[in-house]
Protein backbone atom coordinates (compact mmCIF):
# COMPACT_ATOMS: atom_id res chain seq x y z
CA UNK A 1 0.00 0.00 0.00
CA UNK A 2 1.10 3.80 -0.90
CA UNK A 3 1.97 5.57 2.16
CA UNK A 4 2.11 9.14 2.68
CA UNK A 5 3.35 10.22 6.13
CA UNK A 6 3.00 13.76 7.54
CA UNK A 7 5.47 14.11 10.43
CA UNK A 8 2.95 16.17 12.71
CA UNK A 9 -0.69 15.15 13.29
CA UNK A 10 -1.20 18.52 15.48
CA UNK A 11 1.46 21.51 15.90
CA UNK A 12 0.57 24.92 17.73
CA UNK A 13 3.18 27.78 17.10
CA UNK A 14 3.09 31.79 17.72
CA UNK A 15 2.74 34.30 15.41
CA UNK A 16 6.06 34.92 13.81
CA UNK A 17 7.65 31.36 14.26
CA UNK A 18 8.82 29.92 11.25
CA UNK A 19 7.06 26.62 10.89
CA UNK A 20 8.26 23.36 8.76
CA UNK A 21 5.75 20.38 8.06
CA UNK A 22 7.30 17.42 6.76
CA UNK A 23 6.12 14.62 3.89
CA UNK A 24 7.07 11.92 2.78
CA UNK A 25 5.82 9.15 0.18
CA UNK A 26 7.44 5.70 0.04
CA UNK A 27 5.96 4.87 -3.40
CA UNK A 28 8.84 6.76 -5.48
CA UNK A 29 6.44 9.37 -6.67
CA UNK A 30 7.36 11.83 -8.74
CA UNK A 31 4.21 14.64 -7.99
CA UNK A 32 3.71 15.60 -4.34
CA UNK A 33 1.07 18.39 -3.25
CA UNK A 34 0.61 20.37 -0.39
CA UNK A 35 -2.81 21.16 0.04
CA UNK A 36 -4.73 23.73 2.43
CA UNK A 37 -8.39 22.44 4.00
CA UNK A 38 -10.73 24.99 5.53
CA UNK A 39 -14.15 24.69 6.51
CA UNK A 40 -16.66 26.19 3.30
CA UNK A 41 -13.63 26.56 1.02
CA UNK A 42 -12.44 23.12 0.28
CA UNK A 43 -9.37 21.64 -0.13
CA UNK A 44 -6.90 24.26 -2.02
CA UNK A 45 -3.50 23.75 -3.70
CA UNK A 46 -0.79 25.53 -2.05
CA UNK A 47 2.46 24.24 -4.07
CA UNK A 48 3.19 21.34 -5.98
CA UNK A 49 5.94 19.22 -7.37
CA UNK A 50 7.08 16.72 -10.48
CA UNK A 51 10.45 16.33 -9.67
CA UNK A 52 13.16 16.88 -7.64
CA UNK A 53 14.69 20.67 -7.04
CA UNK A 54 11.41 21.43 -8.90
CA UNK A 55 8.81 23.23 -7.82
CA UNK A 56 5.25 24.89 -9.02
CA UNK A 57 3.00 27.34 -7.35
CA UNK A 58 -0.95 26.37 -6.79
CA UNK A 59 -3.56 28.21 -6.39
CA UNK A 60 -2.45 30.05 -2.76
CA UNK A 61 1.66 30.14 -2.45
CA UNK A 62 1.36 33.20 -0.41
CA UNK A 63 2.87 33.36 2.84
CA UNK A 64 4.48 29.63 2.09
CA UNK A 65 7.46 28.00 0.69
CA UNK A 66 8.41 24.66 -0.20
CA UNK A 67 11.24 22.27 -0.59
CA UNK A 68 12.01 19.33 -2.76
CA UNK A 69 15.80 17.86 -2.10
CA UNK A 70 15.28 14.16 -2.28
CA UNK A 71 12.47 12.19 -4.07
CA UNK A 72 10.49 11.14 -1.70
CA UNK A 73 10.31 13.95 0.61
CA UNK A 74 8.26 17.13 0.11
CA UNK A 75 8.44 20.20 2.83
CA UNK A 76 5.95 22.79 3.39
CA UNK A 77 7.67 25.96 5.30
CA UNK A 78 5.92 29.26 6.58
CA UNK A 79 8.37 31.32 6.79
CA UNK A 80 6.30 33.72 9.38
CA UNK A 81 3.31 32.16 10.80
CA UNK A 82 0.49 34.00 10.84
CA UNK A 83 -2.72 33.22 12.76
CA UNK A 84 -4.76 33.06 9.44
CA UNK A 85 -2.66 29.97 8.19
CA UNK A 86 -4.52 28.02 11.28
CA UNK A 87 -5.84 24.77 9.06
CA UNK A 88 -5.18 21.33 8.34
CA UNK A 89 -2.88 21.05 6.02
CA UNK A 90 -2.56 17.62 3.88
CA UNK A 91 0.30 16.52 1.78
CA UNK A 92 -0.67 14.06 -1.43
CA UNK A 93 1.47 12.51 -4.21
CA UNK A 94 1.19 10.76 -7.26
CA UNK A 95 2.79 9.30 -9.89
CA UNK A 96 3.59 11.33 -13.27
CA UNK A 97 0.69 9.79 -15.00
CA UNK A 98 -2.70 11.72 -16.44
CA UNK A 99 -5.66 10.34 -14.33
CA UNK A 100 -3.57 9.07 -11.90
CA UNK A 101 -4.57 8.80 -8.42
CA UNK A 102 -3.17 10.92 -5.96
CA UNK A 103 -2.76 9.31 -2.12
CA UNK A 104 -2.84 11.83 1.12
CA UNK A 105 -1.53 11.56 4.06
CA UNK A 106 -3.26 11.99 7.34
CA UNK A 107 -3.47 15.82 7.72
CA UNK A 108 -1.09 18.29 9.70
CA UNK A 109 -3.67 20.48 12.83
CA UNK A 110 -1.71 23.66 12.50
CA UNK A 111 -2.89 26.72 14.94
CA UNK A 112 -1.05 29.83 15.09
CA UNK A 113 -1.85 31.39 18.00
CA UNK B 1 -11.35 24.97 -17.27
CA UNK B 2 -12.44 21.53 -16.14
CA UNK B 3 -14.65 21.24 -13.23
CA UNK B 4 -16.76 19.29 -10.91
CA UNK B 5 -19.95 20.22 -8.82
CA UNK B 6 -21.01 18.67 -5.95
CA UNK B 7 -23.83 18.17 -4.21
CA UNK B 8 -24.60 20.72 -1.50
CA UNK B 9 -24.68 19.10 2.23
CA UNK B 10 -24.65 18.79 4.87
CA UNK B 11 -26.95 15.18 4.49
CA UNK B 12 -28.09 13.16 7.55
CA UNK B 13 -29.71 9.61 6.54
CA UNK B 14 -30.85 6.92 9.07
CA UNK B 15 -29.11 3.71 9.28
CA UNK B 16 -29.90 1.16 6.04
CA UNK B 17 -31.05 4.06 4.04
CA UNK B 18 -30.56 4.86 0.58
CA UNK B 19 -27.66 7.23 -0.48
CA UNK B 20 -27.10 9.28 -3.51
CA UNK B 21 -24.87 12.30 -3.74
CA UNK B 22 -24.95 14.11 -6.87
CA UNK B 23 -21.85 15.21 -9.03
CA UNK B 24 -21.82 16.35 -11.84
CA UNK B 25 -18.63 17.81 -14.17
CA UNK B 26 -17.51 20.25 -16.96
CA UNK B 27 -14.28 18.69 -18.82
CA UNK B 28 -12.61 18.55 -22.13
CA UNK B 29 -12.63 14.64 -23.53
CA UNK B 30 -13.60 11.65 -20.92
CA UNK B 31 -11.44 12.09 -17.80
CA UNK B 32 -10.96 9.78 -15.22
CA UNK B 33 -13.70 10.54 -12.14
CA UNK B 34 -12.81 9.97 -9.19
CA UNK B 35 -14.73 9.42 -5.44
CA UNK B 36 -12.04 10.18 -2.59
CA UNK B 37 -13.51 10.12 1.31
CA UNK B 38 -12.55 11.44 4.40
CA UNK B 39 -13.53 10.47 7.77
CA UNK B 40 -13.57 12.64 11.00
CA UNK B 41 -9.70 13.87 11.92
CA UNK B 42 -7.92 12.12 8.83
CA UNK B 43 -6.70 12.68 5.60
CA UNK B 44 -8.33 12.01 1.97
CA UNK B 45 -8.75 8.08 1.09
CA UNK B 46 -9.69 7.13 -2.57
CA UNK B 47 -13.23 5.70 -2.53
CA UNK B 48 -13.54 4.37 -5.98
CA UNK B 49 -12.34 5.45 -9.79
CA UNK B 50 -13.74 4.97 -12.92
CA UNK B 51 -11.68 5.87 -16.04
CA UNK B 52 -13.50 6.08 -19.49
CA UNK B 53 -17.10 6.70 -19.60
CA UNK B 54 -19.97 3.97 -18.86
CA UNK B 55 -17.44 2.65 -16.42
CA UNK B 56 -18.57 1.72 -13.05
CA UNK B 57 -16.37 2.14 -10.05
CA UNK B 58 -17.36 0.53 -6.72
CA UNK B 59 -15.69 -0.17 -3.60
CA UNK B 60 -17.02 -0.72 -0.12
CA UNK B 61 -20.72 -1.29 -1.21
CA UNK B 62 -20.70 2.54 -2.67
CA UNK B 63 -21.09 2.62 -6.62
CA UNK B 64 -20.95 5.24 -9.29
CA UNK B 65 -21.03 5.17 -12.94
CA UNK B 66 -19.49 7.41 -15.42
CA UNK B 67 -22.44 8.89 -17.82
CA UNK B 68 -21.33 10.80 -20.31
CA UNK B 69 -24.41 11.90 -21.66
CA UNK B 70 -25.60 13.57 -18.41
CA UNK B 71 -21.46 14.46 -17.34
CA UNK B 72 -22.66 13.02 -14.10
CA UNK B 73 -20.86 10.54 -11.78
CA UNK B 74 -23.42 10.68 -8.69
CA UNK B 75 -22.01 8.06 -5.40
CA UNK B 76 -24.81 5.65 -4.51
CA UNK B 77 -25.02 3.13 -1.55
CA UNK B 78 -28.00 0.88 -1.04
CA UNK B 79 -27.87 0.96 2.66
CA UNK B 80 -25.69 3.03 4.60
CA UNK B 81 -24.05 2.22 7.78
CA UNK B 82 -23.24 4.54 11.09
CA UNK B 83 -19.07 3.88 9.80
CA UNK B 84 -19.82 6.06 6.92
CA UNK B 85 -20.27 8.84 8.26
CA UNK B 86 -18.02 10.89 6.53
CA UNK B 87 -17.07 13.71 4.07
CA UNK B 88 -17.45 12.55 0.47
CA UNK B 89 -14.96 14.24 -2.52
CA UNK B 90 -16.28 14.38 -6.22
CA UNK B 91 -12.82 15.24 -8.09
CA UNK B 92 -11.54 15.19 -11.78
CA UNK B 93 -7.89 15.85 -13.27
CA UNK B 94 -6.83 19.67 -13.31
CA UNK B 95 -4.29 21.69 -14.29
CA UNK B 96 -0.85 21.04 -13.00
CA UNK B 97 -1.16 16.89 -12.41
CA UNK B 98 -3.30 17.57 -9.79
CA UNK B 99 -6.84 16.84 -8.80
CA UNK B 100 -9.88 19.31 -8.75
CA UNK B 101 -12.19 19.13 -5.80
CA UNK B 102 -15.80 19.27 -5.37
CA UNK B 103 -16.84 21.26 -2.30
CA UNK B 104 -17.14 18.23 -0.17
CA UNK B 105 -21.02 16.55 1.33
CA UNK B 106 -20.69 16.02 4.44
CA UNK B 107 -22.54 12.43 5.34
CA UNK B 108 -23.88 12.07 8.75
CA UNK B 109 -25.58 8.40 9.53
CA UNK B 110 -27.90 8.14 12.65
CA UNK B 111 -28.41 4.35 14.12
Amino acid sequence: DVKVTQSSRYLVKRTGEKVFLECVQDMDHENMFWYRQDPGLGLRLIYFSYDVKMKEKGDIPEGYSVSREKKERFSLILESASTNQTSMYLCASSLDSPGNTIYFGEGSWLTVV
Amino acid sequence: GDSVTQMEGPVTLSEEAFLTINCTYTATGYPSLFWYVQYPGEGLQLLLKATKADDKGSNKGFEATYRKETTSFHLEKGSVQVSDSAVYFCALPGSARQLTFGSGTQLTVLP
